[in-house]
């Protein structure tokens, strides 16, 4: 697609299920990130793959959260056993680029709409 | 310490002024920055990308960085009500990936 496509747009979810949030990144795009953004704050970094390679995962808040994209195109971010202050935006971003390095002239990254998530 | 500081705002500017946005970042080893531009309910889109010291323009906008004092700035020329949004200061860590500050809310006023 032409742009970064995120899935679903809005998620209501009681306290205690878990949620699978999709995002499906520009075509051709190595890079992939997740971020979570609250009201009034600038976006969280959570996780990012280089291809189907989960390149750094320290942003994860705990072990409910978790990634993948199998295939280096789409990825899934799963929380289970939701709690309310899991509530946010949470947005996907890839990057032609797999490295920000000088070298390489680094590109910023193309974000998707969202998808804003409310537990209950 | 927080990785990307911006001053929250909100920065009141009258149209036709310069508006002038400032960050700090506290990674030495941070090469890549980025300054975005998000309106109210919308994603964050990328206006300004700087990876060497000292300024870059691209039409009403400067970007200027200084390493040694980790310090980053944007300046908007001629500032239009449209330019009201918040700014968010981006910084490529050496960990190949992009710290985000809190954002600072711009308001032109006509």
């Amino acid at each position: 697609g032409a742009g970064v496509s995120q899935s679903p747009r809005y998620k209501v979810t009681k306290r205690g299920q878990d949620v699978a949030l999709r995002c499906d990144p520009i075509s051709g795009h190595v890079s992939l990130y997740w971020y979570r953004q609250a009201l009034g704050q600038g976006p969280e970094f959570l996780t990012y793959f280089n291809y189907e390679a989960q390149q750094d995962k320290s942003g994860l808040p705990n072990d409910r959260f978790s990634a993948e994209r199998p295939e280096g195109s789409i990825s899934t971010l799963t929380i289970q056993r939701t709690e309310q202050r899991d509530s946010a935006m949470y947005r996907c971003a890839s990057s032609p680029s797999r490295s920000l390095s000088v070298t390489s002239r680094g590109y910023g990254y193309t974000f998707g709409s969202g998808t804003r998530l409310t537990v209950v | 310490q927080k990785e990307v500081e911006q001053n929250s705002g909100p920065l009141s500017v009258p149209e036709g002024a310069i508006a002038s946005l400032n960050c700090t970042y506290s990674d030495r080893g941070s090469q890549s920055f980025f300054w975005y531009r998000q309106y109210s309910g919308k994603s964050p889109e990328l206006i300004m990308s700087i990876y060497s010291n000292g300024d870059k323009e691209d039409g009403r906008f400067t970007a200027q960085l200084n390493k040694a004092s980790q310090y980053v700035s944007l300046l908007i020329r001629d500032s239009q009500p449209s330019d009201s949004a918040t700014y968010l200061c981006a910084v490529g860590s050496s960990a190949s990936k992009i710290i985000f500050g809190s954002g600072t809310r711009l308001s032109i006023r006509p």
